[in-house]
């Protein structure tokens, strides 16, 4: 059975911290792997990795993935309390039929002033 | 610039009830799906549509049915609202890419069933 597995399941930092959230999957037919950042709301689109795309950088954020060891890490450099969020980790199996994203139970970061 | 909507934002109905979730999109994206979020499980998939009167079943379709009759309107019905349906529900739509799917998410329907 296809599963996405986040770690930690929460986390508390101060800011000014960096941290790095992690990722691994099992699918059957990986074709890319998303991150989400979900505060309130709906989960907003931060970055998609593929085997032609390993790695992202947005500002603070940026991303690797690490096709061998079927796994994804997302750093935040000099966290703000604005990141306090759930980020979401996703995998789209190409083999499935549906469009669907398998998804991750996220990682709760709270960051503390 | 509307993207995905939903309504209504926030509802409170009794057991038994019915419930209709709507969801309009602004993309043409032919993919849709609705999505629960609870604690401790993350977010499952209920729903999913490929295009226009093409409708199958996600993880957890129980209790619920949907319908698109048109590409841009992907509505949720609750038919016979019980408690364990309290959460959090999202409707999302993509392009399906040879690239890969981004999926993008509607703001959120929190229904709460009493």
């Amino acid at each position: 059975e296809d599963k996405v597995v986040q770690s930690p399941l929460s986390l508390v930092v101060h800011e000014g911290d960096t941290v790095t959230l992690n990722c691994s999957y099992e699918v059957t037919n990986f074709r890319s792997l998303l991150w989400y950042k979900q505060e309130k709301k709906a989960p907003t689109f931060l970055f998609m990795l593929t085997s032609s795309g390993i790695e992202k950088k947005s500002g603070r954020l940026s991303s690797i993935l690490d096709k061998k060891e079927l796994s994804s890490i997302l750093n935040i450099t000099a966290t703000q309390t604005g990141d306090s969020a759930i980020y979401l980790c996703a995998v789209d199996d190409y083999g499935g039929s549906q469009g669907n994203l398998i998804f991750g139970k996220g990682t709760k970061l709270s960051v503390k002033p | 610039d509307a993207g995905i909507t939903q309504s209504p934002r926030y509802k409170i109905t009794e057991t038994g009830r019915q419930v209709t979730l709507m969801c309009h999109q602004t993309w043409s994206h032919s993919y849709m799906f609705w999505y629960r979020q609870d604690l401790g499980h993350g977010l499952r998939l209920i729903y999913y549509s490929a295009a226009a009167d093409i409708t199958d079943k996600g993880e957890v379709p129980d209790g619920y049915v949907v319908s698109r009759s048109k590409t841009e309107n992907f509505p949720l019905t609750l038919e016979s609202a019980t408690r364990s349906q309290t959460s959090v529900y999202f409707c999302a739509s993509s392009e399906r890419r040879v690239s890969g799917n981004t999926i993008y998410f509607g703001e959120g329907s929190w229904l709460t069933v009493v």
